[in-house]
């Protein structure tokens, strides 16, 4: 069964300061692996999306990259702005079976 | 271009009730999955539906069921409400079956049961 594990669950920086998110999976085998953000009382809005042949995808701020073979994922924010303050979660989608598990996420805080 | 759409937005329900939620994909997705998200177990997966079929099923019981429309719009329904089914539940759609594409969530419906 995948587990899906991230650390740490609650970050809190000040605001300009580099940052990584991590995620890690108890199967390797997987389709692919997707970033999320979500804010209080929100739906999830996808970040990155990174297929299992990739090794990482950047959007504007954003950076994740993914290493099957150690089942690792991280997710490096660069500047951070008090409006990336949410909780962060990662996605696995199984290789065989399609199944998505999910982490519990990181709360990020990001202080003026 | 609408996102995906979720209604109610809020409810509220007494135990032994049932409880039915909709889910409109963005236009041209036919995969609509839904998801359970409680802050003791965090996000579980449902059920996902593409063109009508069920297509994958999470571990929950027959009390959660689900169907898809031609056009493509989601229902899923809960059975004999319980007080552990109080929770937020989002849907989500996409592209490509077997959440094998980007997925897209609506806002989700918050249900508390009394």
């Amino acid at each position: 069964k995948q587990e899906v594990t991230q650390i740490p669950a609650a970050l809190s920086v000040p605001e300009g300061e580099n940052l990584v998110l991590n995620c890690s999976f108890t199967d390797s085998a997987i389709y692919n692996l997707q970033w999320f953000r979500q804010d209080p009382g929100k739906g999830l809005t996808s970040l990155l999306l990174i297929q299992s042949s990739q090794r990482e995808q950047t959007s504007g701020r954003l950076n994740a990259s993914l290493d099957k073979s150690s089942g690792r994922s991280t997710l490096y924010i660069a500047a951070s702005q008090p409006g990336d303050s949410a909780t962060y979660l990662c996605a696995v989608i199984g290789g065989s079976n399609y199944k998505l598990t999910f982490g519990k996420g990181t709360l990020l805080t990001v202080n003026p | 271009k609408a996102g995906v759409t979720q209604t109610p937005r809020y409810l509220i329900k007494t135990r032994g009730q049932q409880v039915t939620l909709s889910c409109s994909p963005i236009s041209g997705h036919r995969s609509v999955s839904w998801y359970q998200q409680t802050p003791g177990q965090g996000l579980q997966f449902l059920f996902e539906y593409f063109s009508e079929t069920q297509r994958n099923k999470g571990n929950f019981p027959g009390r959660f069921s689900g169907r898809q429309f031609s056009n493509s719009r989601s229902e899923m329904n809960v059975s004999t409400l319980e007080l552990g089914d109080s929770a937020l539940y989002l849907c989500a759609s996409s592209l490509a079956t077997g959440n094998t594409g980007e997925l897209f969530f609506g806002e989700g419906s918050r249900l508390t049961v009394l």
